[in-house]
């Protein structure tokens, strides 16, 4: 059963406007979230994460909103630029016995195509 | 030269041979994982490693080996592949202390013919 879901396999919008990705999790000990992003031809890369301590993280134009008693994330990009179309992939993770964080689940991506 | 290098870059194979994929780092992690990619699927990890001699399964295992033949080197084995086998396979690093997650590879590119 899929622990992180990103239920849009797609996503298009205007070069100027918000792009909102969202992902839901449903394993409550996830406590810590972090957005990937991955162009064709390249490994994914780090975008943007969240501890489950907080609600808002900002990072110059993404802002990732994490909603825990929806067990609910998403990802703002204002403005969307053409160059942020990509592949962007939620992942979660866990604390495990030791205190160390646990692998990053990710979901299944959701493909942004900015159009100018 | 890149922190997470993979060799190599595209590799096509013909039904039951045996193929490795190979990947090195230089970031000084000790934790490394192999991942593959299928359209609609995401990323599923196919194994993964906390030092040298800590390897686990992850939840496709079957069908792959690995070997972590030192702090920096971490390899995928196909026995014997098959066709859906082709996708496209990533090596990952992180560090056990930090919360910021992974630092992939450029990927493998495999077809399995």
């Amino acid at each position: 059963d899929q622990q992180v879901k990103q239920n849009s396999p797609s996503l298009s919008v205007q070069e100027g406007r918000i792009s909102i990705l969202n992902c839901d999790y449903t394993n409550s000990m996830f406590d810590y979230f972090l957005w990937y992003k991955k162009y064709p031809a390249e490994g994914p890369t780090f975008l943007i994460s969240i501890s489950s301590i907080k609600d808002k993280n900002e990072d110059g134009r993404f802002t990732v909103f994490l909603n825990k008693s929806a067990k609910h994330l998403s990802l703002h990009i204002v403005p969307s630029q053409p160059g942020d179309s990509a592949v962007y992939f939620c992942a979660a993770s866990a604390r495990v016995y030791g205190g160390s964080q646990g692998n990053l689940i990710f979901g299944k991506g959701t493909k942004l195509s900015v159009k100018p | 030269d890149a922190d997470v290098t993979q060799t190599p870059r595209n590799r096509i194979t013909k039904t039951g041979k045996r193929i490795m994929l190979e990947c090195s780092q230089t970031k000084g992690h000790d934790r490394m994982y192999w991942y593959r990619q299928d359209p609609g699927l995401g990323l599923r990890l196919i194994y993964y490693s906390f030092d040298v001699k800590d390897i686990n399964k992850g939840e496709i295992s079957d069908g792959y080996s690995v070997s972590r033949q030192a702090q920096a080197k971490f390899s995928l084995s196909l026995e014997s592949a098959i066709p859906n086998q082709t996708a496209l396979y990533f090596c990952a690093t992180s560090q056990a202390s930090r919360v910021d997650g992974y630092t992939f590879g450029s990927g493998t590119r495999l077809t399995v013919v």
